[in-house]
């Protein structure tokens, strides 16, 4: 099945600034790829996704990029804010629906 | 439209007992995921049922399973509770499962001692 990995697992910065998470796939036939918000005691929910056929799609301060060729896909926040404090999730999912998580990053936006 | 809902959202059992969760999709939502999630280790992936077939499953020992109805309402079992299944069990349906938003529901927490 699909192994996605996710780097950093935890991620501190400063309100206003920059914030990029990393994800890497490891099955070649995996063709979308969503990424959850998950605010402290509430459900994942959907932010962004893009689909294999896309190297890129933003949507206001979000933005993700993939790479088909290296199998890394990563999920760009800017001008951060600190709503935007939560643990996010990458997954990948296959042709066989197989959707696969990543650990999942904790960010930290400081005021 | 109402949400996913899950129940029981809390509940304690003892080492070797068994337990049953329940998730109620989305109406129209055919497909329903089960994760397991807990600390360090983000949404490990249960299964997916979609017609009352599974069509996926991940890999969790024997002691997990799991089934849906006609309905799309699905449920599933941990049989000889050990400690580390302690975790929050969460749900998620989509209207077919493929390149399509998963709807969570806020989880069953189950705390085994």
């Amino acid at each position: 099945g699909e192994n996605v990995e996710q780097h950093p697992s935890t991620l501190s910065v400063q309100e206003g600034d920059s914030a990029v998470i990393k994800c890497t796939y490891s099955d070649s036939a995996s063709n979308y790829f969503p990424w959850y918000k998950q605010e402290l005691g509430k459900r994942p929910q959907l932010i962004i996704d893009i689909r294999s056929n896309v190297g890129e799609k933003k949507d206001q301060r979000i933005a993700v990029t993939l790479n088909k060729t290296a199998k890394h896909f990563s999920l760009h926040i800017t001008e951060t804010q600190p709503e935007d404090s939560a643990v996010y999730f990458c997954a990948a999912r296959t042709n066989n629906n197989d959707m696969r998580f990543g650990a999942g990053t904790r960010l930290t936006v400081k005021p | 439209k109402a949400g996913v809902t899950q129940t029981p959202r809390y509940l304690i059992k003892t080492r070797g007992q068994q337990v049953t969760l329940s998730c109620s999709p989305i109406s129209g939502h055919r497909s329903v995921s089960w994760y397991q999630q807990t600390p360090g280790q983000g949404l490990q992936f249960l299964f997916e049922y979609f017609s009352e077939t599974q069509r996926n499953k991940g890999n969790f020992p024997g002691r997990f399973s799991g089934r849906q109805f006609s309905n799309s309402r699905s449920e599933m079992n941990v049989s000889t509770l050990e400690l580390g299944d302690s975790a929050l069990y969460l749900c998620a349906s989509s209207l077919s499962g493929g390149m399509r938003e998963l709807f969570f529901g806020e989880g069953s927490r189950l705390t085994v001692l």
